[in-house]
C-alpha cells in the first residue's frame, strides 16, 4: 500500500513570494492534515480537511490556506512568505470512517525562505 | 490548555541497556495518545495508539503503556537502529480541538554499539 506522498521535496523561495505544497493521501483516506515543523519548535497543527471541507485550523495567520480536491489530495498555500516560514511541512492522512484516528505522515516538503 | 511534555529531551544508551521514555499530558477529554518515531529530515512514522488507561501495546523491542496522566515507551535491549526521535501526541475530544494532534517536543534517543 502506497503511503502519503508530498511534492516537491524541497522548495526555495524569497521573502514575499507564494509557495504551493501538494499532498496525496493513502488510498481510501478522506482526511488530510497539515503540520509545520520549524527548527526547535516541534510539530504545530496547521489545517485539517475532510471530504473537501476545512474542519479545523491551528493558530496560524490567514496567509496560510489550503484546499482539498475531489480525489482527496490537498494543497497548502503560503502567501507573502516570511523568513520564519522556513520549516519542514508535513502532510498526514487518516481514514475518518473508522474510529481509530491514527494519522500517517508523508516525507515532508522542506521550505526555505531567503 | 491541552499540552504534552516529554522527558528526557535526550537519552544515550548502550546497546542492550533498557530504559523508558515519559510522556505527560493534560487534555480536556482524551480521544487517543499516539507514539511516533522520526528519523532526521523525514516524516514521523506511526508506532502505537493508546485509547484508555491501563492499555498496553507492543512492537518488537517497544512497549507503550498509558495511565490517566502519562504514557511510557519502554525500550527493551535497544539496538543502534532504534536511534531516532520519539514523539508523543494526543488528540482531544473537545469540539474545536478535534482532528489535530498536539505533540510533545520529543525525546532523541541515541543507542551506541
Amino acid at each position: 500500500e502506497a503511503g502519503v506522498t508530498q511534492s516537491p521535496t524541497h522548495l526555495i523561495k524569497t521573502r514575499g513570494q507564494q509557495a504551493t505544497l501538494r499532498c496525496s493521501p493513502i488510498s481510501g483516506h478522506t482526511s488530510v492534515y497539515w503540520y509545520q515543523q520549524a527548527l526547535g519548535l516541534g510539530l504545530q497543527f496547521l489545517l485539517w480537511y475532510d471530504e473537501g471541507e476545512e474542519r479545523n485550523r491551528g493558530n496560524f495567520p490567514p496567509r496560510f490556506s489550503g484546499r482539498q480536491f475531489p480525489n482527496y489530495s490537498s494543497e497548502l498555500n503560503v502567501n507573502a512568505l516570511e523568513l520564519e516560514d522556513s520549516a519542514l511541512y508535513l502532510c498526514a492522512s487518516s481514514n475518518s470512517l473508522t474510529s481509530r484516528w491514527e494519522q500517517y505522515f508523508g516525507p515532508g516538503t522542506r521550505l526555505t525562505v531567503t | 490548555e491541552d499540552q504534552v511534555t516529554q522527558s528526557p529531551e535526550a537519552l544515550r544508551l548502550q546497546e542492550g541497556e533498557s530504559s523508558s521514555l515519559n510522556c505527560s499530558y493534560t487534555v480536556s477529554g482524551l480521544r487517543g495518545l499516539f507514539w511516533y518515531r522520526q528519523d532526521p529530515g523525514k516524516g514521523p512514522e506511526f508506532l502505537f495508539t493508546l485509547y484508555s488507561a491501563g492499555e498496553e501495546k507492543e512492537k518488537e523491542r517497544l512497549k507503550a503503556t498509558l495511565t490517566k496522566k502519562e504514557s511510557f515507551l519502554h525500550i527493551t535491549a535497544p539496538k543502534p537502529e532504534d536511534s531516532a526521535t520519539y514523539l508523543c501526541a494526543v488528540q482531544a475530544t473537545v469540539s474545536g480541538n478535534t482532528g489535530k494532534l498536539i505533540f510533545g517536543q520529543g525525546t532523541t534517543l541515541q543507542v551506541k554499539p
